[in-house]
């Protein structure tokens, strides 16, 4: 039961372009959505959230918009840049207790 | 620089062994969380811990266990490992009491090997 999908595996954008992640979800109790990115050999490191409460939060080249009512979420990052390279990971939380779904990650390739 | 360490970094076990893996949180972090990720998955919630304390715990079975610690460190403990078992194994640190907005903050991740 996969609560939280990112159905491209991968991306691949031009340097200075546009670079938009997708993410979709099922469970309609999810009341916060994150972004992590991910280098090989590394955690994943939090990038930008948003509370259900909104639909758009912005964080410099970074920003992340809700649609509640068709469930799904979206990164944008604006310019994108060769060492935004990485994995991104779509995650939700319901509530107290903070336990995060994970959607299954996009690889993101940014070329020179 | 997250300040969430775990170790060891990589690990090779064979099937039926148990296994520990460490992590130390944050210093001031109250809440840890473990997570498993699979190859080409995303991290699965395994369990949490609140002072000590588990406070929410993800579909794995009894075989997996943890412990928390007053220092900020904190143990994940698989028994009678299974092939399956094979993953990278994240341990995540965040400052509340686990709420929905309280940002987790990972460490690199132990890779385990079941053989």
């Amino acid at each position: 039961d996969q609560q939280v999908k990112q159905n491209s595996p991968s991306l691949s954008v031009q340097e200075g372009r546009i670079s938009i992640l997708n993410c979709d979800y099922t469970n309609s109790m999810f009341d916060y959505f994150l972004w992590y990115k991910k280098y090989p050999a590394e955690g994943p490191t939090f990038l930008i959230s948003i509370s259900s409460i909104k639909d758009k939060n912005e964080d410099g080249r970074f920003t992340v918009f809700l649609n509640k009512s068709a469930k799904h979420l979206s990164l944008h990052i604006v310019p994108s840049q060769p060492g935004d390279s990485a994995v991104y990971f779509c995650a939700a939380s319901a509530g107290y207790g903070n336990k995060l779904v994970f959607g299954a990650g996009t690889i993101l390739r940014v070329k020179s | 620089e997250t300040g969430v360490t775990q170790s060891p970094t990589h690990l090779i076990k064979t099937r039926g062994q148990q296994v520990t893996l460490r992590c130390s949180s944050q210093s001031g972090h109250n809440t840890v969380s473990w997570y498993q990720q699979a190859l080409g998955q995303g991290p699965q919630f395994i369990f949490q811990y609140y002072r000590e304390e588990e406070n929410g715990r993800g579909n794995f079975p009894p075989r997996f266990s943890g412990l928390q610690f007053p220092n900020y460190s904190s143990e994940l403990n698989v028994n009678a490992l299974e092939l399956d078992d094979s993953a990278l194994y994240l341990c995540a640190s965040s400052l509340g009491r686990g709420g929905s907005s309280d940002t987790q903050y990972f460490g690199p991740g132990t890779r385990l090997t079941v053989l």
